[in-house]
């Protein structure tokens, strides 16, 4: 059974770091195929792609956020973290990780088929 | 970055009706080395995470009710939920996983006539 859970901070101030952890089971980030996956949603709004880790430590991040983005992974804790530095208000929203679904014939498929509930952090000062 | 258009914005449709949601994307999500459809589908309820509804644009996730059907090809895409259930109620979204970033497209919400 896959099961994964997001936390860290609900309230940041404008201009901090957000550190928000993905702790996860039922799969190992060090397996070939596995990835992870962070998605945020800010409140009444859609859902906006963030960054991506595979199990061989590539990563993908979103241009408009690259720089403010860093993604990395605890295998042995069976962890993927997300930090986003500077934050402001504008970032205000719910943050899911997300599992890659298991692809057959070994294509890059990257449908997310299993989420967190996700946390909901607010940027205020 | 790919855009993905959905259309309608909002649905209204009657308990047993069919309902039809499409997603245009700004290019083609069609890799010609495997003819595989680079799109996938969500439904999302209030107060929770998407579900994986529809994945290589056409394949159903394992759990998923037979009366929804993904279809389409290239850049034009289509969901359609044959007989509309109450429980169908939520915000359906597209998402291409051709190139990074993965985008989504805004949503359509899903009401009850």
């Amino acid at each position: 059974q896959i099961t994964l859970k997001e936390s860290g901070p609900t309230l940041v101030k404008p201009t901090q770091t957000l550190t928000l952890t993905c702790t996860f089971s039922g799969f190992s980030l060090s397996t070939r195929g596995v990835g992870v996956g962070w998605i945020r949603q800010p409140p009444g709004k859609a859902l906006e792609w963030l960054a991506l880790i595979y199990w061989d430590d590539d990563k993908r991040y979103s241009p408009s956020l690259k720089s403010r983005l860093t993604i990395t992974k605890d295998t042995s804790r069976n962890q993927v973290v997300l930090t986003m530095t500077n934050m402001d208000p504008v970032d205000t929203a719910t943050y899911y990780c997300a599992h890659r679904k298991e692809s057959n014939g070994g294509y890059d498929l990257w449908s997310l088929d299993y989420w967190g509930q996700g946390t909901l952090v607010t940027v205020s000062s | 970055d790919i855009v993905m258009t959905q259309s309608p914005d909002s649905l209204t449709v009657s308990l047993g009706e069919r309902a039809t949601i499409n997603c245009k994307s700004s290019q083609s999500l069609l890799y010609s080395s495997n003819n595989k459809n680079y799109l996938t589908w969500y439904q999302q309820k209030p107060g929770q995470p998407p579900k994986l509804l529809i994945y290589w644009a056409s394949s159903r996730e394992s759990g998923v009710p037979d009366r929804f059907s993904g279809s389409g090809s290239g850049t034009d895409f289509t969901l359609t939920i044959s007989s509309l259930q109450a429980e169908d109620v939520a915000v359906y979204y597209c998402q291409q996983y051709h190139t990074t970033p993965h985008t989504f497209g805004q949503g359509t919400k899903l009401e009850i006539k």
